[in-house]
């Protein structure tokens, strides 16, 4: 089967940096996304890796590594307005879909 | 930024009625067009990818007899819950892609189904 693994919840504070791991298990590998998703909203894009490193795209990261089936979202500075449902997803195939994972819900506080 | 609008928004309908969930992309031609399903504080679950002028590829578990997908042009793809029951009360959201890179998907705003 397929699976993406993530911590349901992380809560941390205005400014602080958070990390939100995913481990993924899927039968085909293309590369790993990172969406944001506010309450009642449409997932917005934030990063994608396809190769073994770190992408920095302003105050959020994304890293992959392949052999380890795992990749962690970084968020920087964190802002109240960031509070939000997060999810990574692996683009399985050659038909490009997405299969998200389990998704982590970021609670940020004064 | 590529724009995927959904419609409507939201839905209220009586059990056994049948509903169709429009997808548009507005300012690309989308080759193909994915449909997800998604429960409250629950993740987006994939139900099927469309490409224009074929036939629809449903996943796992999905009824396609249940979800009728339609995607006859590369601007449109609507799905049709048939007759709707409670359990089919849920966030759908559409997505779509044209000729952009692999990480490339836009996402529609959703549609909240209610099914009484």
């Amino acid at each position: 089967g397929q699976s993406l693994e993530q911590p349901s919840e992380v809560t941390a504070v205005e400014g602080a940096i958070v990390q939100i791991n995913c481990t993924y298990q899927t039968s085909g590998f293309y590369g790993l996304s990172w969406y944001q998703q506010h309450d009642g909203g449409a997932p917005t894009f934030l990063s994608y890796n396809a190769l073994d490193g770190l992408e920095e795209t302003g105050r959020f990261s994304s890293f992959l590594s392949r052999s380890d089936s795992y990749g962690y979202l970084l968020l920087q500075e964190l802002q109240m307005k960031d509070s939000a449902s997060y999810f990574c997803a692996v683009n399985g195939g050659a038909t490009n879909k997405l299969i998200f994972g389990t998704g982590t819900l970021l609670a940020v506080q004064p | 930024g590529a724009v995927v609008s959904q419609h409507p928004s939201w839905v209220i309908c009586k059990s056994g009625t049948s509903v169709k969930i429009e997808c548009r992309s507005l300012d690309f031609q989308a080759t193909t067009m994915f449909w997800y399903r998604q429960f409250p504080k629950q993740s987006l679950m994939l139900m099927a990818t469309s490409n224009e002028g074929s036939k629809a590829t449903y996943e796992q578990g999905v009824e396609k007899d249940k979800f009728l997908i339609n995607h006859a042009s590369l601007t449109l793809s609507t799905l049709t819950v048939t007759s709707a029951h409670p359990e089919d009360s849920s966030f759908y959201i559409c997505s779509a892609r044209g000729g952009q890179g692999p990480n490339e998907q836009f996402f529609g705003p959703g549609t909240r189904l209610t099914v009484l």
